[in-house]
């Protein structure tokens, strides 16, 4: 069974710009959730999307926001981008939307420069 | 609000000795508890969780942590560590209304010397 892929796994964009990462989820798996990783912060909740519904979000600004789609993959989309942004961005799929039967994927490397 | 704390940023043992990676958390209702290992850019590995019954969890690789609510703590231990446990080590812990989400501790990096 395939695991949960992200794809780009690294990413360099300029301050200002905008981006966008993409997660494919375990098959099967209803929920995908975003996590941002800095060495500042450390692993913070992004939000949370099942079945193309956004159902829980963290503490982050309107910059950040996500989608769903009908086979469950998801995006995430950061606008202006600024150098705090630089992170790896994790992702996590889950068949129930269950905190603890979830599977992480191996994370984008977004540096802004 | 929950919370997660790991005491120690960095800990060091040698090749065999015990590991002790501590982790405390509040939380205003029962929690279900996680242990996760992350190796340079890789993304996290789940090692062991609680969540209801047993308070003594057994994880992969060896490791177990113990749920101790009167002291709001879960530790992880291993009894003999080994040159391919370095990594960092994440405590996190979730409550059942919030779903998927996490909250995460900073995390402590585990080095092993021969």
């Amino acid at each position: 069974k395939a695991g949960v892929t992200q794809t780009p796994r690294y990413l360099i964009k300029t301050r200002g710009q905008q981006v966008t990462l993409s997660c494919s989820p375990i098959s099967g798996h209803r929920s995908v959730s975003w996590y941002q990783q800095t060495p500042g912060q450390g692993l913070q909740f992004l939000f949370e999307y099942f079945s193309e519904t956004q159902r829980n979000k963290g503490n982050f600004p309107g910059r950040f926001s996500g989608r769903q789609f009908s086979n469950s993959r998801s995006e995430m989309n950061v606008s202006t981008l600024e150098l705090g942004d630089s992170a790896l961005y994790l992702c996590a799929s889950s068949k129930q939307g269950l905190s603890y039967e979830q599977y992480f994927g191996p994370g984008t490397r977004l540096t802004v420069t | 609000a929950q919370s997660v704390t790991q005491l120690g940023s960095h800990v060091s043992v040698s090749e065999g000795a015990l590991v002790l990676l501590r982790c405390n958390y509040s939380s205003s209702v029962p929690p279900y508890l996680f242990w996760y290992v992350q190796y340079p850019n890789q993304g996290l590995q789940l090692l062991l969780k609680y969540t209801t019954g047993a308070t003594l969890v057994k994880g992969i690789n060896g490791f177990e942590a113990e749920f101790k609510k009167s002291e709001t703590s879960f530790h992880l231990t291993k009894p003999s560590a080994h040159m391919s446990d370095a990594a960092e080590y994440f405590c996190a812990v979730s409550e059942e209304q919030a779903g998927t989400a996490l909250i995460f501790g900073k995390g402590t990096t585990l080095s092993v010397s021969s």
